[in-house]
């Protein structure tokens, strides 16, 4: 079974600076996809980026982007230019990129999650 | 341009009381999942669907029941609450096509007395 870990219970960043939020995961299998959501206190969840386990380049999303680093099974966020918005809570997860016939690998594995608080 | 929506978004129950919380998509998405979140937990999977008709269980199905009667909704149910189910609960819905991400609800808050 998967498993996703986020090591960093909460962050705290300037606004206007940058912070990268950990992910860590196992798994056995090659092909696979990654996942940032975030939760603001609306309860919301939100798709922030993903990342394709085949590709090499990691992925952007305007002021957010990942280090994948598929060898160490890591992959993290870096935020830039923090913004009073961005605080929430930010989750990792992981899905299966292997069909099988009862569709159990479409679930997502979520990590714990890492509360990122930004200052003023 | 509602997407995934649950009802009600609050409840309080008391131990042994029954209800169903009622999901609702719009995209046509074949998955749905419900999830719960625990604090200091993360989001786990308690039953999911790949289609109108099918249900099966996730990592923590113990105390819920789901039905799937028509595409666009999927119901979860308590029979008999327990406090160990006070949690937050989310839908969730994608295609059946493994790079698409899922939407999730705003969630619903439930209290067990």
């Amino acid at each position: 079974a998967q498993t996703v870990t986020q090591s960093q219970p909460e962050m705290s960043v300037q606004e206007a600076e940058t912070v990268t939020l950990s992910c860590t995961y196992d798994t056995s299998e090659s092909d696979y996809y990654l996942f940032w959501y975030k939760q603001p206190p609306s309860r919301q969840m939100i798709l922030v980026i993903r990342q394709e386990a085949y590709k090499q380049q990691n992925a952007t999303e305007n002021r957010f982007s990942v280090n994948f680093q598929k060898a160490a099974k890591s992959f993290s966020l870096k935020i830039s230019d923090s913004q009073l918005g961005d605080a929430a809570m930010y989750f990792c997860a992981y899905r299966s990129a292997r069909l099988n016939s009862g569709g159990s690998n479409y679930k997502l594995t979520f990590g714990k999650g890492t509360l990122l608080t930004v200052n003023p | 341009n509602a997407g995934v929506t649950q009802t009600p978004k609050f409840r309080v129950l008391k131990t042994g009381q029954s209800m169903t919380l009622l999901c609702a998509q719009d995209m046509n998405h074949e998955y749905m999942y419900w999830y719960r979140q625990d604090p200091g937990m993360g989001l786990r999977l308690i039953h999911y669907s790949v289609g109108e008709g099918t249900t099966a269980k996730g990592e923590v199905p113990d105390g819920y029941n789901v039905s799937r009667l028509k595409k666009q909704n999927f119901l979860l149910g308590l029979e008999s609450a327990a406090p160990s189910q006070t949690s937050v609960y989310f839908c969730a819905s994608s295609l059946n096509t493994y790079n698409q991400p899922q939407h999730f609800g705003d969630g619903t808050r439930l209290s067990i007395l």
